[in-house]
């Protein structure tokens, strides 16, 4: 069973704000939500996790409601580099990571 | 610091051959974890090593082993190659075990069947 659900892909020109939306309905009380990049022949590249209300580093943004059902990464300012896979994750501690199928993230000059 | 490396980059191997692929973790980590990756089925999990124990394993036939050794590097080995088999095999180091904890990607190793 699947842990989480994602679009299957969008797409945003560049300088756009981007919203990518995660339904991780049977979220466990410990479980953190995570998510990771992914580019074309890498392997994936952590971007940010959280556990609830709002994180913000660097590069994304990290929102999670109250019931922590969804969470949505908010990418500022999009360039034509952050055409990627975008993985969310939800589990913790001793569990592994499992990745669903992504969304493709693709960038429009 | 160095990144997770994972040797070789490429492997091109006949059906019923076996492969052996070997990741270096980064300096101080001491989980290592392997996954494959093909377009079909995207990324799935096939085991994680923690201290030279296996701690999780993904549903890959027995096929598919691994190990750790005491300076952390992984291997993994698959024995009689299917054309299934052809994948990117991507391994991750990160300070301790668990989906919790930020995991650092390699590379990874393409390996093609034939």
């Amino acid at each position: 069973l699947a842990k989480t659900t994602q679009p299957i892909s969008m797409d945003s020109y560049e300088g756009q704000e981007v919203n990518i939306t995660c339904s991780h309905n049977n979220i466990a009380t410990n479980d953190y939500i995570t998510w990771y990049q992914q580019f074309p022949s890498q392997g994936p590249r952590f971007i940010i996790q959280g556990y609830k209300t709002k994180v913000t580093n660097e590069v994304a943004s990290l929102f999670i409601p109250a019931d922590r059902k969804s969470s949505t990464l908010s990418l500022p300012r999009v360039s034509l580099s952050d055409t990627a896979v975008y993985y969310c994750l939800v589990g913790f501690g001793n569990e592994k990571l499992t990745f669903g199928t992504g969304t493709r993230l693709t960038i429009i000059p | 610091k160095a990144g997770v490396t994972q040797t070789p980059r490429y492997l091109i191997k006949t059906r019923g051959q076996q492969v052996t692929l070997s990741c270096s973790p980064i300096s101080g980590h001491r989980s290592v974890s392997w996954y494959q990756q093909t377009p079909g089925q995207g990324l799935q999990f096939l085991f994680e090593y923690f201290s030279e124990t296996q701690r999780n394993k993904g549903n890959f036939p027995g096929r598919f082993s691994g190990r750790q050794f005491s300076n952390s590097r992984s291997e993994m080995n698959v024995s009689t190659l299917e054309l299934g088999d052809s994948a990117l095999y991507l391994c991750a180091s990160s300070l301790v075990a668990g989906a919790l904890y930020e995991q650092y990607f390699g590379p990874g190793t393409r390996l093609t069947v034939t």
